[in-house]
């Protein structure tokens, strides 16, 4: 499977917007970029997935860079509850679909 | 409360006994899913279930564990002879069926497992 490297921890002000990178050189062209966050003492959650275009939701921005070869996941305007560590997967369509986690990007956001 | 849940959310058991956990999905999720967490790492795949058909095993997954999903609906997951090194943090996902670009898993809270 294709791996993907992300920074280990960033720090971000309240308030100020946060730009998440994830670099994934060797992504084919069937797989899907998946980001999920996991709050402390939680469970991941969906974040946001892309292939090819930039995608909105009312929790992120993905934006993915013309080759496929690097992401950034961006969160418009950081709040103390988005403290988390956050994973870029490259999730390929087979048959189970699981997902393979690294080691992520722990956000620490100061007030 | 109709997200996915976890029982218990902790066991603290003795090096070489067994143990269960259960996962309860969405109801409607035919996809099921089990990972597992150590301290400081993100999670790994240890199985999943399509209904009640077990259809990957990790090599993760030794013969000490065994999962199963009767009817499609719960799940359970079992430790026999803990070690050590099963301590853990024990997530359970579900999902619908449906390629890589869909089928989003939503996570329980974990069942954190401490062998001593």
């Amino acid at each position: 499977d294709a791996k993907t490297t992300q920074p280990n921890s960033m720090e971000s002000n309240e308030e100020e917007p946060v730009h998440l990178p994830c670099n994934h050189s060797t992504i084919s062209g069937t797989d899907y970029i998946h980001w999920y966050r996991q709050l402390p003492s939680q469970g991941p959650e969906y974040v946001i997935h892309g292939l090819t275009s930039n995608v909105n939701n009312r929790m992120a921005s993905l934006a993915i860079a013309e080759d496929r070869k690097s992401s950034t996941l961006i969160l418009h305007r950081a709040t103390l509850r988005d403290a988390a560590v956050y994973y870029c997967i490259l999730r390929r369509d087979n048959a189970g679909n699981m997902l393979t986690f690294g080691g992520g990007t722990r956000l620490m956001v100061k007030p | 409360d109709t997200g996915v849940s976890q029982d218990p959310r902790h066991k603290i058991t003795k090096r070489g006994q067994n143990v269960t956990f259960r996962c309860d999905p969405i109801s409607e999720h035919n996809r099921l899913y089990w990972y597992r967490q150590t301290l400081g790492q993100g999670p790994e795949f240890l199985t999943y279930f399509q209904n009640e058909a077990q259809l990957e095993k990790s090599r993760l997954l030794s013969d000490r564990f065994s999962a199963e999903r009767p009817k499609g609906s719960f799940s359970t997951l079992e430790i026999q002879r803990t070690e050590q090194g099963d301590s853990a943090m024990y997530l359970c996902a579900s999902s619908l069926a449906g390629g890589a670009g869909v089928g989003e898993q939503f996570f329980g809270p974990g069942t954190r497992l401490t062998v001593l």
